[in-house]
């Protein structure tokens, strides 16, 4: 079936400095994609979606990229804050079925 | 806060035993899927209601079943626990359509001794 994947399972960034989360999806037609951020005993937080007509979205302080030529999305974050330490997921959909693939997360820690 | 609310929050079962898990809905949504997580992983898609019909399933078996309501609340069923199912499951609304958000609530860990 198709997969989400995440190339690091575990990022350590600096406060202040940015963060960029990459994500792999191994199937073309998925066609819209979100970033979830997941705080320990939480649920999965809607962050930012993109669709696959556009390459580049920006919410407030996060960016999300999506290459769809070599199947890769990313979620860039500015100036990061503890606040921010979490698992990030990305998740693809396609259009026509209703459900979402999640990959296994990328954990955030950000160090003061 | 999403809007989404489940319960319980926690819950421990003993295998062989049946449980029932509720959500319900952010205001505005007539679409609500189930997903489970398991330890250190994505959440995986059970299944998804709109407007009271079964909309979609995940790979679960049988005794994974679910139910929506009128005001589009839900319930999540499983049957004949096993050690495996332990694990957070979290329930999504959304407004309908194929790409819209999915908003989570806060889940309901289940755990099966």
């Amino acid at each position: 079936g198709e997969s989400v994947g995440l190339h690091l399972p575990t990022l350590s960034v600096q406060e202040g400095d940015n963060s960029i989360i990459n994500c792999a999806y191994s199937n073309s037609a998925s066609d819209y994609f979100i970033w979830y951020k997941q705080e320990s005993g939480k649920g999965p937080q809607f962050i930012i979606d993109i669709r696959s007509n556009m390459d580049k979205r920006q919410g407030q302080r996060v960016t999300v990229l999506l290459n769809k030529t070599v199947k890769h999305l990313s979620l860039q974050i500015a100036a990061t804050q503890p606040g921010d330490s979490a698992v990030y997921f990305c998740a693809e959909k396609v259009y026509n079925f209703n459900k979402f693939y999640f990959g296994s997360g990328t954990k955030l820690n950000v160090k003061p | 806060e999403t809007g989404v609310t489940q319960s319980p929050t926690h819950l421990i079962k003993t295998r062989g035993q049946q449980v029932t898990l509720r959500c319900s809905s952010q205001s505005g949504h007539n679409t609500v899927s189930w997903y489970q997580q398991a330890l250190g992983q994505g959440p995986q898609f059970i299944f998804q209601y709109y407007r009271e019909e079964e909309n979609g399933r995940g790979n679960f078996p049988p005794r994974f079943s679910g139910l929506q309501f009128p005001n589009y609340s839900s319930e999540l069923n499983v049957n004949a626990l096993e050690l495996d199912d332990s694990a957070l499951y979290l329930c999504a609304s959304s407004a309908g359509g194929y790409n819209t958000e999915a908003f989570f609530g806060q889940g309901t860990r289940l755990t099966v001794v």
